[in-house]
């Protein structure tokens, strides 16, 4: 049981690049998230997924595309990359089936900086 | 709307010495709230929550919070810190639902 893996791990792109940060989870859950952390905003939500074939804009959308074409996967896009998007980018799932709480697993990160 | 506030970006604190974080929330109905902790270069990972069962929730690591209506608190706290315990700390709240709304996070520092 991986839990939640994220890949890339690093990246560095110049202005203008594209690319695609991979997400998986083999926990079955039906949400999907994923956040940027910049220092001293803590997390903030990207887009997010419902479940497969779903998804919907978060609080900074702006410049990234997702797909869930998969339940167990959740595609963060970068269509073309600017020096803003140099953050830390984390996938998280979680379920509300046999619990109420929301409790998110998170992924170990994708450090991506752009040039 | 809800919203985390936690007060202090930076906390330091000498090894042995007792452990407090702060956390405010708002919330429009009752809330359910976390804790979670980001080792360096890891993700983040839940600490503890609080689900209305009980106000005083223990943790992992030795950690507990307090949940406080009249104040919208919900502090964490540890009596005694390891070295161990340097970390960023994250408070949250969720709505009953699939979102959670997370704070900005406090760097906890540990000194020997």
């Amino acid at each position: 049981n991986a839990g939640v893996t994220q890949t890339p791990k690093f990246r560095v792109l110049k202005t203008g690049q594209s690319m695609t940060l991979l997400c998986a989870q083999d926990m079955n859950h039906e949400y999907m998230y994923w956040y940027r952390q910049d220092p001293g905003m803590g997390l903030r939500l990207i887009h997010y997924s419902v479940g497969e074939g779903t998804t919907a804009k978060g609080e900074v959308p702006d410049g990234y595309n997702v797909s869930r074409l998969k339940k167990q996967n959740f595609l963060l896009g970068l269509e073309s990359a600017a020096p803003s998007q140099t953050s830390v980018y984390f996938c998280a799932s979680s379920t509300l089936r046999g619990s109420p709480y929301n409790e998110q697993f998170f992924g170990p990160g994708t450090r991506l900086t752009v040039l | 709307a809800q919203s985390v506030t936690q007060l202090g970006s930076h906390v330091s604190v000498s090894e042995g010495a007792l452990v407090l974080l702060r956390c405010n929330y708002s919330s429009s109905v009752p809330p359910y709230l976390f804790w979670y902790v980001q080792y360096p270069n890891q993700g983040l990972q839940l600490l503890l929550k609080y689900t209305s069962a009980a106000t005083l929730v223990k943790g992992i690591n030795g950690f507990e919070a307090e949940f406080k209506k009249s104040e919208t608190s919900f502090h964490l706290t540890k009596p005694s810190a390891h070295m161990s315990d340097a970390a960023e700390y994250f408070c949250a709240v969720s709505d009953q639902g699939f979102k959670t709304i997370f704070g900005a996070g406090t760097r906890l520092f540990v000194k020997a």
